[in-house]
């Protein structure tokens, strides 16, 4: 059981280039979250989607792409990066009768 | 979800007791709180939650105020790899928009 799993885990753009972060779990959790955290600051929450073919966006979604592939996959894309989203990215999961969010180790985005 | 306000750092020395405030005054009655911890450069690790009773696990205890408009998470014995950002978050169980919001947090240092 991997829990939450995110690739990659370092990226370096250029402003302009376009990525997707992936993020998986594998522990049947309906719904999947999206946030960003920047150096001392609290997380912020981009997007979730609370159920396989659903998304809603969350307090920063400018500049964001999602999509729910299945359960399982939760994809986060930049069109376009600005040094902006120079950030640390963490995915999330949740069972829909469960306590807690199950987090994933983070990635590193450094947009130049 | 209500808003939480929580000091910005502590301190506490290895082998303490750590006692981490969170002020909710404006939580409604289906709200939980929930604390939540993250180790630097980590996820966040889910830690306790509860409603209106105090609440004790292998890692906290929580303290809820009859009103239920605070609470203290408590560390029994603090040890170095206590040092981390505690977030204390309220939030309704199974509410409709599933979102967790992350503030600020409090900074703990644990000090040998």
């Amino acid at each position: 059981n991997a829990g939450v799993t995110q690739t990659p885990k370092f990226q370096v753009l250029k402003t302009g280039q376009s990525m997707t972060l992936q993020c998986a779990q594998d522990m049947n959790h309906n719904s999947m979250y999206w946030y960003r955290q920047d150096p001392g600051m609290g997380l912020r929450l981009i997007y979730y989607s609370a159920s396989e073919g659903t998304t809603d966006k969350g307090e920063v979604p400018n500049g964001y792409n999602v999509s729910r592939l299945n359960k399982r996959e939760f994809s986060l894309r930049l069109e376009s990066a600005a040094p902006s989203q120079t950030s640390v990215y963490f995915c999330a999961s949740r069972d829909r009768d469960g306590e807690t969010q199950y987090f994933g180790p983070g990635t590193r985005l450094l947009v130049l | 979800d209500a808003k939480t306000t929580q000091p910005t750092s502590m301190d506490c020395a290895e082998g303490r007791a750590a006692n981490l405030p969170c002020n909710h005054s404006t939580i409604s009655g289906n709200e939980y709180v929930y604390w939540y911890r993250q180790i630097h450069s980590q996820g966040p690790q889910y830690i306790i939650h509860g409603l209106k009773n105090n609440e004790t696990n292998e890692m906290a205890s929580l303290i809820i105020t009859e009103d239920r408009k605070s609470s203290t998470l408590i560390l029994p014995h603090a040890t170095l790899r206590d040092t981390a950002v505690y977030y204390c978050i309220v939030r309704g169980r199974n509410t409709g928009g599933f979102k967790t919001i992350f503030g600020a947090g409090t900074r703990l240092f644990v000090k040998a």
